[in-house]
């Protein structure tokens, strides 16, 4: 069975850092780009950024671009999100997602957790 | 950017009846579309890849169709535990954005 548990989340004060991270298990890793999505409490959903299996591709969302970094450790089947200069308006719970790569080449969020939420306030 | 939206935004049926859900993309996103279904309190699941294909475990009453900007899920005869929100999400271009979702209610 797929499990992605995350942890990590909590309060923290505008400008302040946070790292969350998600242990995976039930498949193979290092077959899967890893993703992180988040959704403010009441809003909808925002994809946040992705990873390549092998860690060498990587793409955010423009609003955290050179704020947030995402990184993998596949020898512990983790995957993590450093989160710097943070803001009130990331404030939310963030679910890591695993990729299911279809056979036309899309790229889906077959297996999510149950997210963490962190919370940006003074 | 591509700008997702979702029609209606509530939609208010009974048990048994139809529902049909439309996204529109603001440009192609060659049939890379996905469908989410969400109830509260609960992860986003899979429903639909690649516009038309269901994901693994997902009951055939659920359908979706469309291609290049306009899509359409499509859920036969509503059980009690599908009344949640729908998401469509394009994964043709980055920065991937989700739609506004679409709640199915109990009318």
């Amino acid at each position: 069975e797929v499990q992605l548990v995350e942890s990590g989340g909590g309060l923290v004060q505008p400008g302040g850092s946070l790292r969350l991270s998600c242990a995976a298990s039930g498949f193979t890793f290092t077959n899967h780009w890893m993703t992180w999505v988040r959704q403010a409490p009441g809003k909808g959903l925002e994809w946040v950024a992705n990873m390549h299996p092998d860690g060498g591709v990587k793409s955010y969302l423009d609003s955290v671009k050179g704020r947030f970094t995402i990184s993998r450790d596949n020898a512990k089947n983790s995957l993590y999100l450093q989160m710097d200069s943070l803001r009130a308006e990331d404030t939310a719970r963030y679910y890591c997602v695993r990729e299911y790569h279809s056979t036309s080449g899309g790229h889906y969020g077959d297996s999510w957790g149950q997210g963490t939420l962190v919370t940006v306030s003074s | 950017e591509i700008v997702l939206t979702q029609s209606p935004a509530t939609l208010s049926l009974s048990p048994g009846e139809r529902a049909t859900l439309s996204c529109r993309a603001s440009q192609s996103v060659n049939n890379y579309l996905a469908w989410y279904q969400q109830k509260p309190g609960q992860a986003p699941r899979l429903l639909i890849y690649d516009a038309s294909n269901r994901a693994t475990g997902i009951p055939a009453r659920f359908t979706g169709s469309g291609s290049g900007t306009d899509f359409t899920l499509t859920i036969s005869s509503l059980e009690p535990e599908d009344f949640a929100v729908y998401y469509c999400h394009q994964r043709s271009m980055w920065p991937l954005p989700f739609g506004p979702g679409t709640k199915v209610d109990i009318k």
